[in-house]
Order: C-alpha cells, then structure tokens, then sequence
C-alpha cells in the first residue's frame, strides 16, 4: 500500500488555467505538507495543516489554495497558472507536529505549465 | 534567514570509491537534521540525528552532527552505481508549527 499517494503523477496544462494536485496518506499521521522542487532539485515548504487547521503558510501567491477536508487529505489548488509555477511538487506528512522526523514523501506531481 | 547549505553541490566518483557529503546549517530552534537520498521520484529517508558527535550507521552509509559547529557530514563507503542520486540535507526547525528547510542537494554520481 502506498503510504502517501499523489495525482496526477504528471499534469500538463496551459497558462492562465486552474488545476487540483491530491494528496491522501494512509500512515495516521496529524501533519500534512505540500512541498515544491524547482529545476534545482531545491525543495521550499508552502504549506502545512495539522489535523485540517492550517499551521504554516510560506510566502506562497494567493493563486496557491491549500485544501484539507480531513486530516488524511491535503489538496493544492492552483489558479491562473503562470510558467514558473512549472515544478515537482511534493506531499508529506509527520506523524505528530514537534516529533523532529517521521517525514514520508510522496511521489510528486511534475507540474508543467506551456 | 534560517539556511542550509550543502557541498559539493556535484561529485563523480568511480566505483568502490568513498565519498564525503557535507551539510552546515544556521537556523533557529533547530529540532534535528535529517538526510534523504532522492532518485527518480521522492526523498526517500536515510537519518535523522539529534545529538552531536553519535554516529548513525545503516550498512555502507553513516552519518554524524556537530551541534557546536552546526554541520553534519554523510559518509559513502565502496560506492556502487545504485548509490547514484541526488542526497538532501534537511534541518527540522520549529517556528510555532515544526517544518523542514532543505539544503540544494548533492548530485552523486558513481561511475563503473
């Protein structure tokens, strides 16, 4: 069973369009994240929910819309999509918040925009 | 700004070879440190280390965390072609809520 599962695993799409990543973990785990990777192989946070309340927001454009129905669930809804927005990003999640480790990724969503 | 930095940022090694990956930090309320390697997809863990100067072992890789000198190295012995990916350095801070600030990676590649 795969622990924490994304899809789409590859989303190609045109600027100016609105797309959904998901995101489920099926580890129990309280903390979810959305995670993106640039060109560079740098992975930056955007967002983290513990138990669906929303805990860190990075400086992230307001185009990016994290959604947690419930604390198995992290959805990332973009707007109005712009060629930079074009990354690998990544779900995890942590068993508890302040546990110092227990991060599980997923297996990203390579997120191209033309 | 609470940074990690690793280095080299590319290494290419011949097989059998042993490889030193660095990774210094400076950041606030540190929490731990932990190292990833990452393939094709995602990071997949490989420590997690909280106290200086213990040594963590798994096989051929080790790793070690100086808290005075705020770096941490990871060590490689008799490298294999399957130990070619890209390792992260990741420092756990906690900024009211816990979250992970990754150094830009280390390229390994290991050649036959």
């Amino acid at each position: 069973d795969t622990a924490v599962s994304q899809t789409p695993k590859y989303l190609v799409t045109q600027m100016g369009n609105d797309k959904s990543i998901k995101c489920e973990q099926n580890l129990g785990h309280d903390t979810m994240y959305w995670y993106k990777q640039d060109s560079k192989k740098f992975l930056k946070i955007m967002f983290s929910y513990n138990n669906k309340e929303l805990i860190i927001n990075e400086t992230v454009p307001n185009r990016f819309s994290p959604k947690s129905p419930d604390k198995a669930h992290l959805n990332l809804h973009i707007n109005s999509l712009e060629l930079g927005d074009s990354a690998v990003y990544f779900c995890a999640s942590s068993p508890t918040v302040k546990t110092g480790g227990g991060y599980t990724f997923g297996s990203g969503t390579r997120l191209t925009v033309v | 700004e609470d940074k990690v930095v690793q280095s080299p940022l590319s290494l290419v090694v011949h097989e059998g070879d042993t490889v030193t990956l660095n990774c210094s930090y400076e950041v606030t309320n540190f929490r731990s440190l932990l190292w990833y390697k990452q393939e094709k997809k995602a990071p997949t863990f490989l420590f997690m280390l909280t106290s200086s100067g213990i040594e963590k072992k798994s096989g051929r890789l080790s790793s070690i965390l100086d808290k005075k000198e705020l770096f941490s190295i990871l060590n490689i012995t008799a490298t294999q072609t399957g130990d070619s990916a890209v390792y992260l350095c990741a420092v756990v801070i906690i900024q009211g809520a816990q979250k992970l600030v990754f150094g830009q990676g280390t390229r390994l590649t290991i050649n036959p």
